[in-house]
């Protein structure tokens, strides 16, 4: 079993839609929580990251934890074309991050 | 701002030949990671250097070797490849190895193929 489990996808979606982009992990180690967004061909790029439980906002994307679930959550609202990538989760123990498969994302116009 | 670099971006070696892969920090930063992604997979955490010293070490294979020198870059060596290193390599870094300094920012990558 994978530390970090994330539903592939692929998930696609009209532009303007709320999407919800979930993982679910296994270690319970993990202080640290990550998003991040890859391109075709591109490396990851950091979206937002969350230390232990709760919710952190940046714009139009909100991170969420439920350490007691062992769940994360990424919403991201009024979502735009340009949204359309891979998303990655990833918990974070001692230093190396942990990634789950990614879900590919297709917003669509 | 200034980000990760790293080189070559695309490296294509024969099989049983060694590739060396190079990273470039983003300036401050004092910690490196190395990751391998293989072809629709997720990338799989290798070994990360703080202080020029290994702090942390994954799934690497005994044929790969990597150091951090005392600019911080830092370099990954890679002996008698096999078809199934062909894959991505990313290069992170971050300022200091724990707490809110812990944001690792991804380069490029290295696309190897080994034929």
């Amino acid at each position: 079993q994978k530390e970090v489990e994330q539903d592939p996808g692929p998930l696609s979606v009209p532009e303007g839609a709320i999407v919800s982009l979930n993982c679910t992990y296994s270690n319970s180690a993990f202080q640290y929580f990550m998003w991040y967004r890859q391109y075709s061909r591109k490396g990851p790029e950091l979206l937002m990251y969350t230390y232990s439980s709760g919710n952190k906002e940046d714009g139009r994307f909100t991170a969420q934890v439920d350490k007691s679930s062992k769940y994360i959550s990424l919403f991201i609202r009024d979502s735009q074309p340009s949204d359309s990538a891979t998303y990655l989760c990833a918990g974070r123990g001692y230093n190396k991050l942990i990634f789950g498969a990614g879900t590919r994302l297709a917003v669509h116009p | 701002a200034a980000g990760v670099i790293q080189s070559p971006r695309h490296l294509i070696k024969e099989k049983r030949e060694t590739a060396t892969l190079k990273c470039y920090p983003i300036p401050r930063h004092d910690t490196v990671y190395w990751y391998q992604q293989g072809p629709g997979q997720d990338p799989q955490f290798l070994i990360s250097f703080y202080e020029k010293m290994q702090s942390d070490k994954g799934s690497i294979p005994d044929r790969f070797s990597a150091q951090q020198f005392s600019d911080y870059h830092s370099e990954l060596n890679m002996s008698s490849l096999e078809l199934g290193d062909s894959a991505l390599y990313f290069c992170a870094s971050s300022r200091g190895t724990s707490g809110s300094y812990n944001e690792q920012f991804f380069g490029p990558g290295t696309r190897l193929t080994v034929l």
